[in-house]
């Protein structure tokens, strides 16, 4: 399996405050995603990154923050998190040549 | 704008029959690959096929094959002799390969194979 792994797994929160969740990966890979998945909507990019302190926005971009100091990890803010952003996190890490996407095991996100 | 569509939200068949889950995407770019994801009830996300878009042929893994028709910009995914293990939403995806390379998922549909 990738070395590829999601902090915290679980976590609730209250409206208003800020959650940081982390991508930790142990394979190099240069390209790194995080996505939401919701009933019906299948899995939305929210930001992603092409390098160390390159990112760009995904589809669903507004209320999220991301950084990538590093190669191994790829951070996600919400900075005043809403009940809107309750949600399954997954991150994704691809390597060059994109034969194929390795996936955390998700964050289930409640926001109350 | 790159995007997938998904038109079926959930399918359901007899354990043994074959069954088709539709995609179709829009890009305007000509190097790509596409990808078929099942994700069971445990949430981890599994490569199912993957197609290169420059290859003609049309990729094959066991039971699982597709359709790629790349001018019609359609992916579609056969599952033959279906079984219950197979249970499990798919999502379709593809991935430009250049540039900033950003990897993008479909809606996801349901297949529910019944005993």
């Amino acid at each position: 399996d990738a070395g590829i792994t999601q902090s915290p797994r679980h976590k609730v929160t209250e409206t208003g405050t800020p959650v940081t969740l982390r991508c930790h990966q142990t394979e190099n890979h240069r390209y790194m995603y995080w996505y939401r998945q919701d009933p019906g909507h299948g899995l939305r990019l929210i930001h992603y990154s092409y390098g160390v302190k390159d990112t760009d926005k995904g589809e669903v971009s507004d209320g999220y923050s991301v950084s990538r100091s590093k190669t191994e990890d790829f951070l996600l803010t919400l900075e005043s998190a809403t009940s809107s952003q309750t949600s399954v996190y997954f991150c994704a890490i691809t390597g060059q040549g994109n034969t194929e996407a390795f996936f955390g095991q998700g964050t289930r996100l409640t926001v109350v | 704008a790159q995007t997938v569509t998904q038109s079926q939200p959930e399918m359901s068949v007899q354990e043994a029959e074959t069954v088709t889950l539709s995609c179709t995407y829009d890009t305007s770019e000509n190097n790509y690959y596409l990808f078929w994801y099942k994700q069971p009830p445990s949430r981890q996300m599994i490569l199912v096929i993957r197609q290169e878009a420059y290859k003609q042929q049309n990729a094959t893994e066991n039971r699982f094959s597709v359709n790629f028709q790349k001018a019609a910009k359609s992916f579609s995914l056969k599952i033959s002799d279906s079984q219950l293990g197979d249970t499990a939403m798919y999502f379709c995806a593809f991935i430009i390969i250049q540039g900033a390379q950003k990897l993008v998922f479909g809606q996801g549909t349901r297949l529910t194979i019944n005993p």
